[in-house]
């Protein structure tokens, strides 16, 4: 398995572009989680999904940001306005729930800077 | 929210030393890991303990844990330049609960 895919791995853009991130979980895991990394405030978990259907936002800073997963094996973070804040390491995981050993695999993330 | 927190913050060691980081929780949990982050990459799951457990080894690595202080370590021992990393904790909760936490990190530099 290629493991979990993140793209673009770099994204550079500017103040109030739109910005669409990709993930592809690894085949047959049925939870994704989208996180955040930053110098400042760490390792932020945003939102994550079991099935497909989102669970806990309560990370998602604010309406800027949005997340889906149409199906088991796509989902995209779209911040829309990004802000020179929003710059930061932008990483996807999924696991298999239902499982007793929640070890999370981890994408390579995507490195987004907002000038 | 951050769950749980690392300490040091950083660590600079001789190659060949053992390298000791902890980190501490505030509420009850399932399970406690702890990943590893090569600087500019994703993190990578190197062992998990139970909250029924009190000690677990992998390689090099050792790991405690005390439910009753809410905290746990990470021993690394005769460290290589090539642990050099950021260490992270991370906790979940509830048995069904797949939603963990993360903590800031340890840096530890191995120097050769």
């Amino acid at each position: 398995d290629a493991g979990v895919i993140q793209s673009p791995r770099h994204e550079v853009t500017e103040m109030g572009q739109e910005v669409t991130l990709r993930c592809k979980p690894i085949s047959g895991h049925n939870s994704l989680f989208w996180y955040r990394q930053t110098m400042m405030r760490g390792l932020e978990l945003l939102i994550y999904f079991n099935n497909n259907v989102p669970i806990d936002d309560s990370g998602m800073p604010e309406d800027r940001f949005s997340a889906k997963m149409p199906n088991a094996s796509f989902s995209t973070l779209k911040i829309q306005p990004s802000e020179p804040r929003d710059s930061a390491v932008y990483f996807c995981a999924s696991i298999t729930t239902g499982s007793s050993y929640n070890e999370q695999f981890f994408g390579p993330g995507t490195r987004l800077t907002v000038l | 929210s951050q769950q749980g927190e690392e300490d040091p913050q950083a660590l600079s060691i001789q190659e060949g030393e053992n390298a000791t980081m902890n980190c501490s929780y505030k509420t009850s949990i399932n399970n406690l890991q702890w990943y590893r982050q090569n600087s500019g990459r994703g993190l990578v799951h190197l062992i998990l303990i139970r909250s029924n457990e009190r000690e677990k080894h992998s390689g090099r690595l050792r790991v405690t844990l005390d439910t009753s202080k809410k905290s746990s370590s990470l021993l690394i021992t005769a460290s290589r330049a090539a642990d050099t990393a950021s260490y992270f904790c991370a906790t979940d909760t509830l048995p069904e609960d797949n939603d963990m936490r993360f903590g800031a990190g340890t840096r530890l530099t191995v120097k050769p």
